[in-house]
């Protein structure tokens, strides 16, 4: 089946560092998207982003679909960025929405 | 309504009864999404409607757990005679055709 493989799977920043997340497919792109799970385990859409780039304050997004993978950008880390982030896509491009494993990051103070 | 909306959002039950979980999705969403997440885990996906209809229940993880969606809205999570291991978050999400998706708050099982 498809996979969705994110990296890294745990990632720790001091406040104020730059950080790359990266969701790699095992097949077609359909549809990507990123989103963050809070502490209080809420989750945020944070791009719709099936192609090109977004920008978004400190943070932006890329997917090369051609290349089958995407990947999150935060810049200037801030302690309310830590939490897990999570990419999604529609394998076979059917709206059936399939999750990653999450990159959970923590950034200190 | 503004936002995905979940209901209850907490729920502890004794194990072997029969609960029900609500999902009202943003107003005009034509899918609608179940995922369960246990502590410190992904999202396993469940169950998506598009409409009333589940062209995958493929997820469901035994015979225990059936949904339904009604009038294109609502949609209700049921688990029959549930056991420990069904304790967890259950998340709901909607979405208007393959755009951007948008999640409930959850609803945190606790079978006792």
């Amino acid at each position: 089946g498809i996979q969705v493989e994110q990296s890294p799977p745990d990632l720790i920043l001091q406040e104020g560092a730059n950080s790359t997340l990266r969701c790699n497919f095992s097949d077609s792109v359909n549809n990507l998207q990123w989103f963050h799970q809070n502490p209080w385990g809420q989750l945020i859409n944070l791009f719709y982003i099936p192609s090109g780039t977004k920008q978004n304050g400190r943070l932006s997004a890329t997917t090369v679909a051609t290349e089958r993978y995407s990947l999150l950008y935060i810049s200037s880390s801030q302690t309310t960025d830590s939490g897990v982030y999570f990419c999604s896509e529609d394998p076979y491009n059917n709206n059936d929405m399939r999750f990653g494993a999450g990159t959970r990051l923590t950034v200190k103070p | 309504g503004a936002g995905v909306s979940q209901s209850p959002s907490n729920k502890v039950t004794e194990k072997g009864k029969d609960v029900e979980l609500r999902c009202d999705p943003i107003s005009g969403h034509t899918a609608l999404y179940w995922y369960r997440q246990s502590l410190g885990q992904g999202l396993e996906f469940l169950i998506y409607f598009q409409g009333n209809s589940a062209p995958d229940k493929s997820g469901l993880p035994s015979d225990r757990f059936s949904a339904e969606r009604t009038g294109g809205s609502v949609s209700t999570l049921t688990i029959q005679r549930t056991q420990q291991e069904d304790s967890a978050v259950y998340l709901c999400a909607s979405r208007y055709g393959q755009g951007e998706a948008f999640f409930g708050q959850g609803t945190r099982l606790t079978v006792v």
